[in-house]
Protein backbone atom coordinates (compact mmCIF):
# COMPACT_ATOMS: atom_id res chain seq x y z
CA UNK A 1 0.00 0.00 0.00
CA UNK A 2 1.00 3.46 0.02
CA UNK A 3 3.70 5.07 2.17
CA UNK A 4 4.93 8.05 3.60
CA UNK A 5 8.61 8.48 5.17
CA UNK A 6 9.20 11.69 7.01
CA UNK A 7 12.13 13.15 8.40
CA UNK A 8 12.73 12.32 12.76
CA UNK A 9 12.53 15.37 14.98
CA UNK A 10 12.20 16.95 16.87
CA UNK A 11 13.58 20.17 15.13
CA UNK A 12 14.59 23.02 17.25
CA UNK A 13 15.19 26.58 15.27
CA UNK A 14 15.37 30.01 15.85
CA UNK A 15 12.75 32.42 14.94
CA UNK A 16 12.94 33.91 11.44
CA UNK A 17 15.17 30.72 10.65
CA UNK A 18 14.79 28.73 7.39
CA UNK A 19 13.03 25.56 7.94
CA UNK A 20 12.57 22.34 5.52
CA UNK A 21 11.36 18.79 6.58
CA UNK A 22 11.75 16.14 4.32
CA UNK A 23 9.06 14.07 2.91
CA UNK A 24 9.30 11.13 0.68
CA UNK A 25 6.74 8.45 -0.59
CA UNK A 26 5.76 5.06 -2.14
CA UNK A 27 2.65 5.20 -3.71
CA UNK A 28 0.88 3.20 -7.07
CA UNK A 29 -0.10 5.92 -9.22
CA UNK A 30 -0.15 9.88 -7.99
CA UNK A 31 -2.37 10.71 -5.02
CA UNK A 32 -2.50 13.33 -3.93
CA UNK A 33 -0.58 14.27 -0.94
CA UNK A 34 -0.95 16.52 2.41
CA UNK A 35 0.56 18.20 5.16
CA UNK A 36 -0.94 18.40 8.53
CA UNK A 37 -0.15 20.59 11.59
CA UNK A 38 -1.37 19.56 15.12
CA UNK A 39 -1.05 22.30 17.44
CA UNK A 40 -0.03 20.83 21.69
CA UNK A 41 -3.16 19.29 23.03
CA UNK A 42 -5.56 19.77 19.17
CA UNK A 43 -6.58 17.47 16.71
CA UNK A 44 -5.07 17.96 12.98
CA UNK A 45 -5.24 20.56 10.85
CA UNK A 46 -4.91 20.97 7.40
CA UNK A 47 -1.59 22.88 6.19
CA UNK A 48 -1.74 22.36 2.53
CA UNK A 49 -1.77 19.88 0.36
CA UNK A 50 -0.97 19.46 -3.74
CA UNK A 51 -3.47 17.06 -5.98
CA UNK A 52 -0.90 16.18 -9.03
CA UNK A 53 2.96 15.78 -10.14
CA UNK A 54 4.63 20.09 -9.88
CA UNK A 55 2.02 21.18 -7.97
CA UNK A 56 2.90 23.61 -4.67
CA UNK A 57 0.45 23.66 -2.14
CA UNK A 58 1.03 26.80 0.28
CA UNK A 59 -0.67 28.34 3.32
CA UNK A 60 0.68 30.87 6.11
CA UNK A 61 4.23 31.10 3.93
CA UNK A 62 4.55 27.32 4.31
CA UNK A 63 5.01 25.29 1.24
CA UNK A 64 5.75 22.21 -0.78
CA UNK A 65 6.12 20.71 -3.93
CA UNK A 66 4.73 17.45 -5.34
CA UNK A 67 7.76 16.00 -6.91
CA UNK A 68 7.19 12.45 -8.54
CA UNK A 69 10.67 12.21 -9.74
CA UNK A 70 11.85 12.45 -6.33
CA UNK A 71 8.98 11.07 -4.89
CA UNK A 72 9.24 14.02 -2.51
CA UNK A 73 7.00 16.37 -0.87
CA UNK A 74 9.22 18.49 1.52
CA UNK A 75 7.70 20.83 3.34
CA UNK A 76 9.45 24.42 3.77
CA UNK A 77 8.89 27.94 5.38
CA UNK A 78 11.18 30.54 4.51
CA UNK A 79 11.43 32.13 7.94
CA UNK A 80 9.51 30.42 11.22
CA UNK A 81 8.10 31.97 13.75
CA UNK A 82 7.54 30.74 17.86
CA UNK A 83 3.97 30.26 16.84
CA UNK A 84 4.79 27.78 14.16
CA UNK A 85 5.81 25.50 17.09
CA UNK A 86 4.13 22.15 16.40
CA UNK A 87 3.91 19.02 15.04
CA UNK A 88 3.80 18.69 11.41
CA UNK A 89 2.36 14.84 9.42
CA UNK A 90 2.82 14.26 6.09
CA UNK A 91 0.10 12.01 4.63
CA UNK A 92 -1.31 10.61 1.88
CA UNK A 93 -4.63 8.70 1.06
CA UNK A 94 -4.59 4.57 0.84
CA UNK A 95 -6.56 1.47 0.86
CA UNK A 96 -9.88 1.33 -0.46
CA UNK A 97 -11.81 4.18 1.97
CA UNK A 98 -8.62 6.55 0.91
CA UNK A 99 -8.02 6.76 4.58
CA UNK A 100 -4.97 8.95 5.40
CA UNK A 101 -1.93 7.36 5.99
CA UNK A 102 0.44 9.69 8.20
CA UNK A 103 4.21 9.81 8.31
CA UNK A 104 5.70 9.57 11.98
CA UNK A 105 5.65 13.44 12.50
CA UNK A 106 8.07 16.26 13.15
CA UNK A 107 8.32 18.01 16.65
CA UNK A 108 8.83 21.58 15.65
CA UNK A 109 10.21 24.21 18.08
CA UNK A 110 10.70 27.44 17.27
CA UNK A 111 12.79 29.23 20.12
CA UNK A 112 12.34 33.70 20.22
CA UNK B 1 -13.74 24.48 5.68
CA UNK B 2 -16.49 21.72 7.06
CA UNK B 3 -16.24 21.11 10.82
CA UNK B 4 -16.44 18.21 12.68
CA UNK B 5 -17.12 18.40 17.07
CA UNK B 6 -15.96 15.47 19.33
CA UNK B 7 -17.21 15.03 22.20
CA UNK B 8 -15.88 15.05 25.26
CA UNK B 9 -12.32 17.00 25.24
CA UNK B 10 -10.98 15.20 27.75
CA UNK B 11 -12.42 11.90 30.26
CA UNK B 12 -11.04 10.54 33.25
CA UNK B 13 -12.60 7.21 33.73
CA UNK B 14 -12.00 4.01 35.96
CA UNK B 15 -10.53 0.82 34.77
CA UNK B 16 -13.24 -1.72 33.98
CA UNK B 17 -15.78 0.96 32.73
CA UNK B 18 -16.47 2.13 29.12
CA UNK B 19 -16.64 5.14 28.27
CA UNK B 20 -18.22 6.58 24.71
CA UNK B 21 -16.93 9.68 22.14
CA UNK B 22 -19.01 11.29 19.61
CA UNK B 23 -17.55 12.33 16.72
CA UNK B 24 -20.45 14.71 14.96
CA UNK B 25 -19.82 16.75 11.28
CA UNK B 26 -21.45 19.80 11.68
CA UNK B 27 -22.24 21.56 8.41
CA UNK B 28 -21.68 18.35 5.82
CA UNK B 29 -22.96 14.65 5.46
CA UNK B 30 -20.18 12.12 6.74
CA UNK B 31 -20.62 9.25 4.40
CA UNK B 32 -17.54 8.16 6.27
CA UNK B 33 -15.59 8.65 9.11
CA UNK B 34 -12.40 7.54 10.51
CA UNK B 35 -11.54 6.68 14.13
CA UNK B 36 -7.67 6.97 14.80
CA UNK B 37 -5.46 6.98 17.96
CA UNK B 38 -2.50 8.46 18.98
CA UNK B 39 0.07 7.38 21.50
CA UNK B 40 2.03 10.16 23.42
CA UNK B 41 4.91 11.84 20.53
CA UNK B 42 3.90 9.60 17.84
CA UNK B 43 1.74 9.26 14.62
CA UNK B 44 -1.69 8.49 14.28
CA UNK B 45 -2.89 5.04 13.68
CA UNK B 46 -6.31 4.25 12.24
CA UNK B 47 -8.47 2.20 14.33
CA UNK B 48 -11.62 1.98 11.44
CA UNK B 49 -13.48 2.74 8.98
CA UNK B 50 -17.19 3.55 9.30
CA UNK B 51 -19.83 4.56 6.35
CA UNK B 52 -23.19 5.26 7.58
CA UNK B 53 -25.51 2.63 7.86
CA UNK B 54 -22.79 -0.49 7.72
CA UNK B 55 -20.76 -1.80 10.09
CA UNK B 56 -17.51 -0.52 10.66
CA UNK B 57 -13.99 -2.23 8.85
CA UNK B 58 -11.31 -2.40 11.89
CA UNK B 59 -7.79 -2.69 11.30
CA UNK B 60 -5.38 -5.20 11.90
CA UNK B 61 -4.54 -5.68 15.54
CA UNK B 62 -7.92 -3.45 16.52
CA UNK B 63 -10.28 -5.53 18.63
CA UNK B 64 -13.67 -4.96 17.57
CA UNK B 65 -15.37 -6.08 20.53
CA UNK B 66 -13.51 -3.53 22.40
CA UNK B 67 -13.84 -0.69 20.73
CA UNK B 68 -17.12 -0.51 19.05
CA UNK B 69 -18.30 1.68 16.49
CA UNK B 70 -21.74 3.15 15.36
CA UNK B 71 -22.68 5.43 12.32
CA UNK B 72 -25.69 5.50 12.58
CA UNK B 73 -26.55 8.87 10.84
CA UNK B 74 -24.52 10.86 8.49
CA UNK B 75 -23.77 13.80 10.64
CA UNK B 76 -23.25 10.94 14.13
CA UNK B 77 -20.51 8.60 14.69
CA UNK B 78 -19.57 6.86 18.52
CA UNK B 79 -16.74 4.98 19.44
CA UNK B 80 -17.29 2.92 22.82
CA UNK B 81 -14.00 1.92 24.28
CA UNK B 82 -15.68 -1.10 26.19
CA UNK B 83 -14.22 -2.03 29.79
CA UNK B 84 -11.56 -0.02 29.78
CA UNK B 85 -7.97 -0.60 31.18
CA UNK B 86 -5.16 2.16 31.30
CA UNK B 87 -3.68 0.88 28.45
CA UNK B 88 -5.92 2.15 26.55
CA UNK B 89 -5.58 5.87 27.61
CA UNK B 90 -4.69 7.67 24.56
CA UNK B 91 -5.69 10.39 22.30
CA UNK B 92 -8.57 9.35 19.96
CA UNK B 93 -9.37 11.89 16.90
CA UNK B 94 -12.03 10.94 14.02
CA UNK B 95 -11.76 12.49 10.90
CA UNK B 96 -15.17 12.18 8.18
CA UNK B 97 -15.43 13.11 4.60
CA UNK B 98 -18.63 13.23 2.73
CA UNK B 99 -21.17 15.34 0.81
CA UNK B 100 -20.84 19.25 1.06
CA UNK B 101 -23.15 21.17 -0.83
CA UNK B 102 -24.18 17.80 -2.61
CA UNK B 103 -20.46 17.36 -3.86
CA UNK B 104 -18.46 14.55 -3.22
CA UNK B 105 -15.36 15.07 -1.41
CA UNK B 106 -12.49 13.32 -0.60
CA UNK B 107 -10.76 15.71 1.75
CA UNK B 108 -10.75 14.63 5.54
CA UNK B 109 -11.70 17.17 8.45
CA UNK B 110 -10.53 16.30 11.71
CA UNK B 111 -11.99 16.57 14.95
CA UNK B 112 -10.29 18.03 17.66
CA UNK B 113 -9.15 14.82 19.59
CA UNK B 114 -10.59 13.28 22.62
CA UNK B 115 -8.07 12.44 25.50
CA UNK B 116 -8.80 9.43 27.36
CA UNK B 117 -7.27 8.41 30.64
CA UNK B 118 -8.12 5.10 32.33
CA UNK B 119 -6.77 5.30 35.91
Amino acid sequence: GNSVTQMEGPVTLSEEAFLTINCTYTATGYPSLFWYVQYPGEGLQLLLKATKADDKGSNKGFEATYRKETTSFHLEKGSVQVSDSAVYFCALPSGSARQLTFGSGTQLTVLP
Amino acid sequence: GAVVSQHPSRVICKSGTSVKIECRSLDFQATTMFWYRQFPKQSLMLMATSNEGSKATYEQGVEKDKFLINHASLTLSTLTVTSAHPEDSSFYICSAKGLAGGISHNEQFFGPGTRLTVL
